[in-house]
């Protein structure tokens, strides 16, 4: 049974589209992650949610925005895709005070035509 | 800026060599101190992780050397086989606060037959 998921795996789009990536997680945690690998498969976070709140914000464009309806979900928005935005986008949950392990999904492969 | 360091960008170990990675950081705020391993495809997985009130920490053929001093960190692989081929991240977060985990630049193993 998937841990953390994310749907879809790949994803091509033109510039300017607007698109959404979702993910899902049924490990129960507390706090979900969006993750950038760029081509030098260097990870940076996007953001992060605890409890339905954003916690993290690092300096992404504001085309960018994380979107969470439950504590299991955490989906991201990308309006007016750019060429720069191609990468895969991971997901990530982790549980607050028991663990500072992440689980991450298989990655999404985002890229902009 | 980085906040964790890591070397080589790749690596390339015969089989039944030892293959170390090794990861250095400034933020002395960090105190824990993961290892992924990611293959092709798919997202990072939590390999090993030790905090930093132990100097080292062994599972299987992996083991985490920690210099707190130094502000260092290495992975071993001993008697590295060519299903260990992968990139490997170290990481860091802290306890108190968002436990952001900060990502080094990957290693690209290749254990060679």
């Amino acid at each position: 049974d998937t841990a953390v998921s994310q749907t879809p795996k790949y994803l091509v789009t033109q510039m300017g589209n607007d698109k959404s990536i979702k993910c899902e997680q049924n490990l129960g945690h507390d706090t979900m992650y969006w993750y950038k690998q760029d081509s030098k498969k260097f990870l940076k976070i996007m953001f992060s949610y605890n409890n339905k709140e954003l916690i993290i914000n690092e300096t992404v464009p504001n085309r960018f925005s994380p979107k969470s309806p439950d504590k299991a979900h955490l989906n991201l928005h990308i309006n007016s895709l750019e060429l720069g935005d191609s990468a895969v986008y991971f997901c990530a949950s982790s549980q607050e005070g028991k663990t500072h392990g992440y689980t991450f999904g298989s990655g999404t492969r985002l890229t902009v035509v | 800026q980085q906040q964790v360091k890591q070397s080589p960008q790749s690596l390339i170990v015969q089989k039944g060599g030892i293959s170390i990675i090794n990861c250095a950081y400034e933020n002395t705020a960090f105190d824990y101190f993961p290892w992924y391993q990611q293959f092709p495809g798919k997202g990072p997985a939590l390999l090993i992780a030790i905090r930093p009130d132990v100097s080292e920490k062994k599972e299987g053929r992996f083991t985490i050397s920690f210099n707190k001093s130094a502000k260092q960190f290495s992975l071993h692989i001993m008697d590295s086989q060519p299903g260990d081929s992968a990139t490997y991240f170290c990481a860091a977060s802290r306890r108190t606060g968002a436990n952001n985990l900060f990502f080094g630049t990957g290693t690209r193993l290749t254990v060679i037959p």
